[in-house]
Formats: structure tokens, sequence, C-alpha cells
């Protein structure tokens, strides 16, 4: 079955640090994204991708980076670790219609 | 500034009544409409949509009704049932990516 998995899927850092997040799908999905859930918030995109080579910015881009180098990854990077960044990260694919999701990275900043 | 508000945090209703979770944007472009599902600790996971050419669409027990002009949406599940309890998103979509509301907590009460 096609899937998307999520790693890790808990990870305590400390300020400062360099975090990557991985994402990898199996549905061939030119699509995909990176949401971040707080509580109060919601779910917001952080960076998403229409394919390889290509990356956006969404709502809460800062502190934040994304690759696509090929159709099945899309890792994401934060740079200098933060507080604020403490949260729990989804990676979904799409085609366009129904977006889906893995099943979540928490992230500790310590 | 939200696009997408969830303006109740919560809804508790009893077991076998209809509960009804509302979502409204502001945005004119969006339209593609859908709603998902949350379990802690679990991905969200894909509900029910509705395109912006539709003013409703049925599946089981859930239904999504579509006011444009009032750029207000709503999700009816009758009857509730207890494993309907979980965190309800809404989402709408204008070029592919979709922006969430904050989610409403459902706790279906036997």
């Amino acid at each position: 079955d096609a899937e998307i998995t999520q790693s890790p899927r808990h990870k305590i850092t400390e300020t400062g640090r360099q975090v990557t997040l991985a994402c990898h799908q199996t549905w061939n999905h030119n699509n995909m994204f990176w949401y971040r859930q707080d509580l109060g918030h919601g779910l917001r995109l952080i960076h998403y991708s229409y394919g390889v080579q290509d990356t956006n910015k969404g709502e809460v881009s800062d502190g934040y980076s994304v690759s696509r180098s090929n159709t099945e990854d899309l890792p994401l990077t934060l740079e200098s670790a933060a507080s604020s960044q403490t949260s729990v990260y989804f990676c979904a694919s799409s085609e366009g219609g129904e977006l889906f999701f893995g099943e979540g990275s928490r992230l500790t900043v310590l | 500034d939200q696009q997408v508000k969830q303006n109740s945090p919560s809804l508790s209703v009893q077991e076998g009544r209809i509960s009804i979770l509302n979502c409204d944007y502001t945005n004119s472009m969006f339209d593609y409409f859908l709603w998902y599902k949350k379990y802690p600790a679990e991905g969200p996971t894909f509900l029910i949509s509705i395109s912006s050419i539709k003013d409703k669409n049925e599946d089981g027990r859930f239904t999504v009704f579509l006011n444009k002009s009032a750029k207000h949406l709503s999700l009816h599940i009758v009857p509730s049932q207890p494993g309907d309890s979980a965190v309800y998103f809404c989402a709408a979509s204008a070029t592919g990516k979709l922006i969430f509301g904050q989610g409403t907590t459902l706790q279906v009460k036997p």
C-alpha cells in the first residue's frame, strides 16, 4: 500500500541546533506540504512543493527551509532551532485534491 | 489574517444526536472545501469535500453544506457516535494548497 512516513516521530533538541525532519511518500504525488499544528492555530502551512526542484513559502516559513531533489522526499530543515518552533509537524502529499498526511513528528526545542 | 476560521473550539453532543460544526472563510477565490478528522497522536484524515459549484455533499452520516454568499460551510454528523469524538478541521483551497481552520474538538457522550 502507498503511504507517507515521517521521521523521527519524536525529537528533543536544544536552541540553536540544526534539525531535519524527513518525509517520504510512495504515492508518486507531485505535491508535498509541511504543516505545523499548535493549539489555537490549527494547521499552518510552512512550505510546499509542486514538483522536483520546486519549493514555495507558506504562511509561517521563517526559520524553515525545504528542498525537493526527487518526487518521494521533502525534508524540512530548521536552520537554528528556537523554542517557538516546539510543535507537531505534519507532512502531506496530494495530486491536487485531498491531502494525505503522515503521522506527525513531535519536536521539542529546549 | 486568518482566511479560514472555526470559531467554536469545542462542541459536546449526546450520542445519536446531530453534531453541527461550522467554518467561515474570507477569500472568495477558494473553490474547494474539505473536512478532516484528527485523533490524538495520528495525522489528519480526509472526511468529506465539496466543490464551490455545489451547495451540498453527502456521504453516509456526514453532510457538508456550502453557503457561498455567506462564505460559510458546515459539517453535519447524524447520528453522532462516540467514535466521532476527535478534532475536526475545515480547509479551503484556491491553488492546490490547503488553508486550515483552527479546529473544533467534538466530544460525543454515550
